[in-house]
């Protein structure tokens, strides 16, 4: 079975202060993709980064950073230097390799405070 | 248009009723889900179209829910003899076939039974 765990519910931080987010997966096949998704307040779901399970690679991109590490079936994602923009609810994902759908996670919602 | 366009934004009815909602892809996107998502919770996967037709329909609740996408584009989900418990937001993505794709999402189609 497929299955994505989010352990963190509710997460409050002061501006500027870094996060992590952890996602912990689960899955039979040996290709499969991970996904970070972003909901703000207003509604609709944003994508943030993918990852392929062959590519574990680690990834910098701006204020985002992505830890990915299959030994542990742990995809985790870092906000440096938080803003107040930053404040929405965040999903991991995870599509197998034979599927269409996304798996998600019950989503952790981040709070930043000015 | 640019992005996902889910119609009505809100749909309030009455239990037993039967409701339409609407989802218009990105253009060109062959890929089509359908997820509900209730308060609190991850989206849940609902049905998955490749083209016109279903390629997975497995997270279809029951036979009151059903959607049809008869021309590869536009879809529409429908359901039967509406119930208390299918409040939710109903979402609608679309995509690229193929693992390594994203999945782009509309604002959702609240849905209210009383």
């Amino acid at each position: 079975a497929q299955k994505v765990t989010q352990a963190q519910t509710e997460i409050s931080v002061v501006e500027k202060e870094d996060v992590t987010l952890d996602c912990v997966y689960e899955t039979r096949d040996t290709t499969y993709y991970l996904f970070w998704y972003k909901q703000p307040p207003s509604g609709e779901l944003v994508f943030l980064i993918r990852r392929n399970s062959f590519d574990e690679q680690n990834e910098i991109s701006g204020r985002y950073s992505w830890n990915f590490q299959k030994s542990t079936s742990s995809f985790n994602f870092t906000i440096t230097a938080s803003q107040v923009v930053d404040s929405a609810v965040y999903f991991c994902a995870l599509k197998g390799g034979s599927q269409g759908n996304l798996i998600f996670g019950k989503g952790t919602k981040l709070s930043v405070k000015p | 248009g640019a992005g996902v366009s889910q119609t009505p934004s809100n749909k309030v009815t009455e239990k037993g009723k039967y409701v339409e909602l609407r989802c218009d892809p990105i253009s060109g996107h062959t890929a089509l889900y359908w997820y509900r998502q209730s308060l609190g919770q991850g989206p849940e996967f609902l049905i998955y179209f490749q083209g016109t037709g279903a390629a997975d329909d497995s997270g279809l609740p029951n036979d009151r829910f059903f959607a049809v996408r008869p021309e590869g584009s536009v879809s529409t989900l429908k359901i039967q003899r509406t119930e208390r418990g299918d409040s939710a937001v109903y979402l609608c993505a679309s995509s690229w076939v193929g693992g390594n794709t994203e999945a782009f999402f509309g604002q959702g189609t609240r849905l209210t039974v009383v």
